[in-house]
């Protein structure tokens, strides 16, 4: 399975925009790349996915690099309760995802 | 979309025993999944729960250890056998409701395990 790699933590303002990196070299072309985000004592919960255009959602946008081998999830500004865990993962057509470490996001009032 | 509820959401369990976990999903789904997340971890996967046949087990999860019905498109069962406290963990129950890499994926709220 394709591996994501991401930092371990970011901290971030409130009402400040979120840049959350992503490296996923080893993508295939058929690809999709989701993110997802941990709340505290919660499932995780769907916020984005694309292929290889830029996506924009209300929850969030995501910005694919033209190689694909990374991507940025960026949140426009940052409220406090987007203090989560967010998973990078790569989605195959067999079905299945695997997780990786994720990134601890922290918002500071 | 997909609303998932679990049974139970935790249980705290003796050693040796053994505990069925049930996934219910509001709509007909094509595919479910069953993860775990360790405390302070991130999810591993399972296995993938087939409708009307054999689970497909990843690497380091048996049958017989982690034994899974799928009956139909909107129920699963996960039982924990012959627990250890190692398996203490979150079990999560996961859907897709398309089979390509395109399709989003829903999550049940967990089952917390605590074995003791």
């Amino acid at each position: 399975d394709a591996k994501t790699t991401q930092p371990n933590s970011m901290e971030s303002n409130e009402e400040e925009p979120v840049h959350l990196p992503c490296n996923h070299s080893t993508i295939s072309g058929t690809d999709y790349i989701h993110w997802y985000r941990q709340l505290p004592s919660q499932g995780p919960e769907y916020v984005i996915h694309g292929l290889t255009s830029n996506v924009n959602n209300r929850m969030a946008s995501l910005a694919i690099a033209e190689d694909r081998k990374s991507s940025t999830l960026i949140l426009h500004r940052a409220t406090l309760r987007d203090a989560a865990v967010y998973y990078c993962i790569l989605n195959t057509n067999a079905g299945k995802s695997t997780f990786g470490d994720g990134t601890t996001l922290t918002v500071k009032p | 979309s997909a609303v998932i509820s679990q049974k139970p959401s935790r249980d705290i369990c003796q050693r040796g025993t053994s505990l069925t976990i049930q996934c219910q999903v509001d709509s007909q789904v094509t595919m479910m999944f069953w993860y775990r997340q360790q405390p302070g971890q991130s999810l591993t996967l399972i296995a993938t729960a087939n409708q009307g046949s054999e689970a497909t087990y990843e690497s380091g999860f048996v049958i017989d250890k982690f034994p899974i019905s799928r009956p139909n498109l909107t129920f699963s069962t996960l039982t924990v056998s012959n627990m250890s406290p190692e398996d203490s963990s979150i079990y999560l129950c996961s859907v897709r409701t398309v089979r390509t890499g395109a399709g989003e994926q829903y999550f049940g709220p967990g089952t917390r395990l605590t074995v003791t």
